[in-house]
Protein backbone atom coordinates (compact mmCIF):
# COMPACT_ATOMS: atom_id res chain seq x y z
CA UNK A 1 0.00 0.00 0.00
CA UNK A 2 1.30 3.71 -0.67
CA UNK A 3 2.11 5.54 1.89
CA UNK A 4 2.69 9.64 1.85
CA UNK A 5 3.91 11.07 5.09
CA UNK A 6 4.47 15.07 5.73
CA UNK A 7 6.36 16.34 8.25
CA UNK A 8 5.88 18.57 10.15
CA UNK A 9 2.37 17.66 11.11
CA UNK A 10 2.32 21.01 13.26
CA UNK A 11 3.94 24.21 12.22
CA UNK A 12 3.28 27.43 14.12
CA UNK A 13 6.21 30.69 12.36
CA UNK A 14 6.33 33.96 12.36
CA UNK A 15 4.88 35.93 9.90
CA UNK A 16 7.88 37.39 7.30
CA UNK A 17 9.43 33.75 7.89
CA UNK A 18 10.14 31.40 5.27
CA UNK A 19 9.30 27.41 6.35
CA UNK A 20 9.92 24.17 4.19
CA UNK A 21 6.81 21.61 4.43
CA UNK A 22 8.26 18.00 3.44
CA UNK A 23 5.93 15.21 1.85
CA UNK A 24 7.37 11.68 1.34
CA UNK A 25 5.80 8.77 -0.70
CA UNK A 26 6.82 5.42 -0.66
CA UNK A 27 6.52 4.05 -4.24
CA UNK A 28 7.46 5.23 -7.37
CA UNK A 29 4.84 8.15 -9.12
CA UNK A 30 5.79 10.87 -11.35
CA UNK A 31 2.43 12.93 -10.20
CA UNK A 32 1.76 14.82 -6.98
CA UNK A 33 -0.36 17.96 -5.72
CA UNK A 34 -0.71 20.16 -3.08
CA UNK A 35 -3.85 21.03 -1.76
CA UNK A 36 -4.97 23.64 0.74
CA UNK A 37 -7.88 23.07 3.39
CA UNK A 38 -9.09 25.87 5.63
CA UNK A 39 -11.18 24.26 8.97
CA UNK A 40 -14.20 22.73 8.31
CA UNK A 41 -13.70 23.63 4.44
CA UNK A 42 -12.69 22.37 1.05
CA UNK A 43 -9.75 21.34 -0.54
CA UNK A 44 -8.51 23.91 -2.73
CA UNK A 45 -6.04 22.62 -5.43
CA UNK A 46 -2.66 24.65 -5.15
CA UNK A 47 -0.17 23.06 -7.49
CA UNK A 48 -0.20 19.86 -9.84
CA UNK A 49 3.84 18.46 -10.24
CA UNK A 50 3.92 15.91 -13.16
CA UNK A 51 7.61 14.93 -14.00
CA UNK A 52 10.97 14.91 -12.02
CA UNK A 53 12.80 18.64 -11.47
CA UNK A 54 9.23 19.95 -11.64
CA UNK A 55 8.79 23.32 -9.64
CA UNK A 56 6.04 25.54 -9.65
CA UNK A 57 4.96 28.51 -7.53
CA UNK A 58 2.25 30.71 -6.98
CA UNK A 59 2.68 33.85 -4.92
CA UNK A 60 4.64 32.79 -1.38
CA UNK A 61 4.16 29.40 -2.17
CA UNK A 62 6.92 27.06 -4.07
CA UNK A 63 6.45 23.43 -4.47
CA UNK A 64 8.92 20.67 -6.19
CA UNK A 65 9.02 16.95 -7.00
CA UNK A 66 12.44 14.82 -6.66
CA UNK A 67 10.63 11.66 -8.29
CA UNK A 68 13.96 9.87 -7.17
CA UNK A 69 13.98 10.78 -3.83
CA UNK A 70 9.97 10.05 -3.73
CA UNK A 71 10.45 13.68 -2.35
CA UNK A 72 8.19 16.87 -2.58
CA UNK A 73 8.64 20.29 -1.10
CA UNK A 74 6.35 23.43 -0.50
CA UNK A 75 8.61 25.85 0.27
CA UNK A 76 6.75 29.18 2.04
CA UNK A 77 8.97 32.81 1.79
CA UNK A 78 7.75 35.55 3.86
CA UNK A 79 4.73 33.93 5.64
CA UNK A 80 1.87 36.16 5.90
CA UNK A 81 -1.16 35.19 8.28
CA UNK A 82 -3.50 34.20 5.22
CA UNK A 83 -1.40 31.16 4.71
CA UNK A 84 -2.62 29.81 7.73
CA UNK A 85 -4.19 26.70 6.83
CA UNK A 86 -3.84 22.96 6.60
CA UNK A 87 -1.78 21.24 3.55
CA UNK A 88 -2.23 18.07 2.42
CA UNK A 89 -0.15 16.57 -0.40
CA UNK A 90 -1.45 13.99 -2.53
CA UNK A 91 0.12 11.14 -5.21
CA UNK A 92 -1.81 8.88 -7.44
CA UNK A 93 -0.21 6.14 -9.44
CA UNK A 94 -0.99 5.20 -13.57
CA UNK A 95 -2.81 2.12 -12.42
CA UNK A 96 -5.47 3.75 -10.54
CA UNK A 97 -7.93 6.49 -10.12
CA UNK A 98 -7.27 7.45 -6.24
CA UNK A 99 -5.55 10.19 -4.53
CA UNK A 100 -3.40 9.41 -1.44
CA UNK A 101 -3.59 11.92 0.82
CA UNK A 102 -0.27 12.71 2.79
CA UNK A 103 -1.09 13.14 6.79
CA UNK A 104 -1.53 17.26 6.41
CA UNK A 105 0.58 19.65 7.99
CA UNK A 106 -1.49 22.25 9.59
CA UNK A 107 0.52 25.70 9.46
CA UNK A 108 -0.12 28.70 12.02
CA UNK A 109 1.12 32.31 11.31
CA UNK A 110 1.44 33.82 13.81
CA UNK A 111 1.38 37.88 13.44
CA UNK B 1 -16.69 28.58 -13.17
CA UNK B 2 -18.51 26.18 -12.45
CA UNK B 3 -17.80 23.56 -9.34
CA UNK B 4 -18.74 20.56 -8.21
CA UNK B 5 -21.99 20.72 -5.85
CA UNK B 6 -22.61 18.39 -2.81
CA UNK B 7 -25.69 18.21 -0.94
CA UNK B 8 -27.03 18.31 1.75
CA UNK B 9 -24.30 20.51 3.33
CA UNK B 10 -25.30 19.27 6.39
CA UNK B 11 -26.95 16.12 7.38
CA UNK B 12 -28.06 14.71 10.74
CA UNK B 13 -28.85 11.03 11.69
CA UNK B 14 -29.43 8.33 14.22
CA UNK B 15 -27.69 5.15 14.90
CA UNK B 16 -29.02 2.38 11.95
CA UNK B 17 -30.78 4.92 10.08
CA UNK B 18 -29.76 5.20 6.30
CA UNK B 19 -28.75 8.18 4.20
CA UNK B 20 -27.86 9.19 1.00
CA UNK B 21 -25.35 11.97 0.04
CA UNK B 22 -25.33 13.46 -3.91
CA UNK B 23 -22.43 14.95 -6.14
CA UNK B 24 -22.77 16.76 -9.26
CA UNK B 25 -19.50 16.90 -10.97
CA UNK B 26 -17.85 19.56 -13.15
CA UNK B 27 -19.66 19.35 -16.54
CA UNK B 28 -18.15 17.50 -18.86
CA UNK B 29 -15.39 15.72 -15.98
CA UNK B 30 -16.12 12.29 -16.64
CA UNK B 31 -14.78 10.76 -13.16
CA UNK B 32 -16.09 11.15 -10.08
CA UNK B 33 -14.70 10.11 -6.85
CA UNK B 34 -15.93 9.92 -2.75
CA UNK B 35 -13.46 10.68 0.32
CA UNK B 36 -14.66 10.70 3.77
CA UNK B 37 -12.20 12.84 6.32
CA UNK B 38 -13.12 12.05 10.00
CA UNK B 39 -11.83 15.50 12.21
CA UNK B 40 -8.28 15.84 12.00
CA UNK B 41 -7.54 13.12 9.42
CA UNK B 42 -6.53 13.35 5.98
CA UNK B 43 -9.25 12.24 3.22
CA UNK B 44 -9.64 8.44 2.87
CA UNK B 45 -10.42 7.24 -0.82
CA UNK B 46 -14.16 5.42 -0.61
CA UNK B 47 -14.38 4.86 -4.31
CA UNK B 48 -14.52 6.42 -7.94
CA UNK B 49 -16.40 5.72 -11.22
CA UNK B 50 -15.58 6.97 -14.39
CA UNK B 51 -17.74 6.80 -16.97
CA UNK B 52 -20.61 5.82 -14.82
CA UNK B 53 -18.72 2.59 -14.35
CA UNK B 54 -17.17 1.65 -10.51
CA UNK B 55 -13.33 2.06 -11.26
CA UNK B 56 -11.56 1.92 -7.86
CA UNK B 57 -12.39 1.12 -4.38
CA UNK B 58 -10.83 1.99 -0.87
CA UNK B 59 -11.69 1.44 2.35
CA UNK B 60 -15.30 1.51 1.57
CA UNK B 61 -18.06 -0.21 4.29
CA UNK B 62 -19.83 -2.57 2.91
CA UNK B 63 -22.67 -0.68 4.56
CA UNK B 64 -21.52 2.14 1.91
CA UNK B 65 -22.89 1.94 -2.10
CA UNK B 66 -22.36 4.36 -4.90
CA UNK B 67 -23.32 4.58 -8.43
CA UNK B 68 -22.96 7.25 -11.18
CA UNK B 69 -26.04 8.23 -13.23
CA UNK B 70 -26.69 8.92 -16.56
CA UNK B 71 -26.34 12.26 -16.57
CA UNK B 72 -22.97 11.50 -14.13
CA UNK B 73 -24.11 12.60 -10.83
CA UNK B 74 -22.87 10.18 -8.26
CA UNK B 75 -25.05 9.07 -5.11
CA UNK B 76 -23.29 7.45 -2.09
CA UNK B 77 -26.03 5.54 -0.26
CA UNK B 78 -25.00 4.82 3.75
CA UNK B 79 -26.75 2.22 5.81
CA UNK B 80 -27.14 0.94 8.90
CA UNK B 81 -24.95 4.07 10.17
CA UNK B 82 -22.85 4.00 13.02
CA UNK B 83 -21.58 6.83 15.56
CA UNK B 84 -17.72 6.24 13.50
CA UNK B 85 -19.20 7.35 10.47
CA UNK B 86 -19.53 10.88 11.68
CA UNK B 87 -17.41 12.71 9.11
CA UNK B 88 -16.93 14.79 6.09
CA UNK B 89 -17.63 13.58 2.86
CA UNK B 90 -16.17 14.88 -0.27
CA UNK B 91 -16.92 14.55 -3.66
CA UNK B 92 -14.42 15.49 -6.05
CA UNK B 93 -14.91 15.42 -9.96
CA UNK B 94 -11.83 15.20 -12.71
CA UNK B 95 -11.14 14.49 -16.31
CA UNK B 96 -9.78 11.12 -16.46
CA UNK B 97 -6.20 11.07 -17.10
CA UNK B 98 -3.92 10.72 -20.14
CA UNK B 99 -1.34 8.84 -20.16
CA UNK B 100 2.06 11.33 -18.59
CA UNK B 101 -0.89 13.76 -17.90
CA UNK B 102 -1.73 14.28 -14.28
CA UNK B 103 -5.05 15.90 -13.60
CA UNK B 104 -6.42 17.47 -10.31
CA UNK B 105 -9.37 16.54 -8.64
CA UNK B 106 -11.78 19.46 -7.94
CA UNK B 107 -13.29 19.19 -4.64
CA UNK B 108 -16.82 20.26 -3.75
CA UNK B 109 -17.45 21.44 -0.41
CA UNK B 110 -18.83 18.21 1.56
CA UNK B 111 -21.12 16.96 3.15
CA UNK B 112 -21.18 17.26 7.17
CA UNK B 113 -22.86 14.01 8.59
CA UNK B 114 -23.71 13.39 12.18
CA UNK B 115 -24.93 10.75 13.44
CA UNK B 116 -26.30 10.87 16.96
Amino acid sequence: ELKVEQNPLFLSMQEGKNYTIYCNYSTTSDRLYWYRQDPGKSLESLFVLLSNGAVKQEGRLMASLDTKARLSTLHITAAVHDLSATYFCAVDLSTGNQFYFGTGTSLTVIP
Amino acid sequence: AAGVIQSPRHLIKEKRETATLKCYPIPRHDTVYWYQQGPGQDPQFLISFYEKMQSDKGSIPDRFSAQQFSDYHSELNMSSLELGDSALYFCASSLKRREGLGQPQHFGDGTRLSIL
